[in-house]
């Protein structure tokens, strides 16, 4: 089972709206409405942004949003702000018993 | 609120074992999965296995079976994941997280940093 597939990094200016991508199979991405998001700062645990592809956790900004098209998930952060800056990494639930989940290879996004 | 509070950093020598301990607070143990991830330094989000606390039905991932073990102590609502015959490639920062039974892990744990070096 690989990782799933994500840009290595993104930018974008103050205000502007970006979007990360994260390609999988049919036995992963494609197969389920189980993606997830996940923001890092550095030297910090992950947090949870996204579930189940397009929902928010209680506490995470309508900035945030996920959508799903086959087997690509997205992330689209809009109103970008310097907070923003981090690793971002997706996740979804596999058809496989081992492993059960597989991450995304991660992108680290940049605000200008 | 929830928490999870996982114990010190960790030098171990190759070929010797570790244990990491994550305790949960806030909430009802048995009622989530408790799943480990890894991440080397630089590197990325690494699945490693998943836990039932209830059950204690375990899962992992290939690359780790027969090195790993997860474990739990509903007592004192408190996982534990074990890697033996450790490399230097296990050099990294493990994380226990909350999840449900299709992922999303919601709470992790601050991290422990396991250094394998001779």
């Amino acid at each position: 089972q690989s990782a799933l597939t994500q840009p290595a990094s993104v930018s974008g200016s103050p205000g502007q709206s970006i979007t990360i991508s994260c390609t999988g199979t049919s036995s992963d991405v494609g197969g389920y409405n189980y993606v997830s998001w996940y923001q890092q700062h550095p030297g910090k645990a992950p947090k949870l942004m996204i579930y189940d592809v397009s929902n928010r956790p209680s506490g995470v900004s309508n900035r945030f949003s996920g959508s799903k098209s086959g087997n690509t998930a997205s992330l689209t952060i809009s109103g970008l702000q310097a907070e923003d800056e981090a690793d971002y990494y997706c996740s979804s639930y596999t058809s496989s018993s081992t492993p059960r989940y597989v991450f995304g290879t991660g992108t680290k996004v940049t605000v200008l | 609120q929830v928490q999870l509070v996982q114990s010190g950093a960790e030098v171990k020598k190759p070929g010797a074992s570790v244990k990491v301990s994550c305790k949960a607070s806030g909430y009802t143990f048995t009622s989530y999965d408790i799943n480990w991830v890894r991440q080397a330094t630089g590197q990325g989000l690494e699945w490693m296995g998943w836990m039932n606390p209830n059950s204690g039905n375990t899962g992992y991932a290939q690359k780790f079976q027969g090195r790993v073990t997860m474990t739990r102590n509903t007592s004192i609502s408190t996982a534990y994941m074990e890697l033996s015959s450790l490399r230097s490639e296990d050099t990294a920062v493990y994380y226990c997280a909350r999840g449900g039974p299709y992922g999303d892990y919601d709470y992790w744990g601050q991290g422990t940093l396991v250094t394998v070096s001779s």
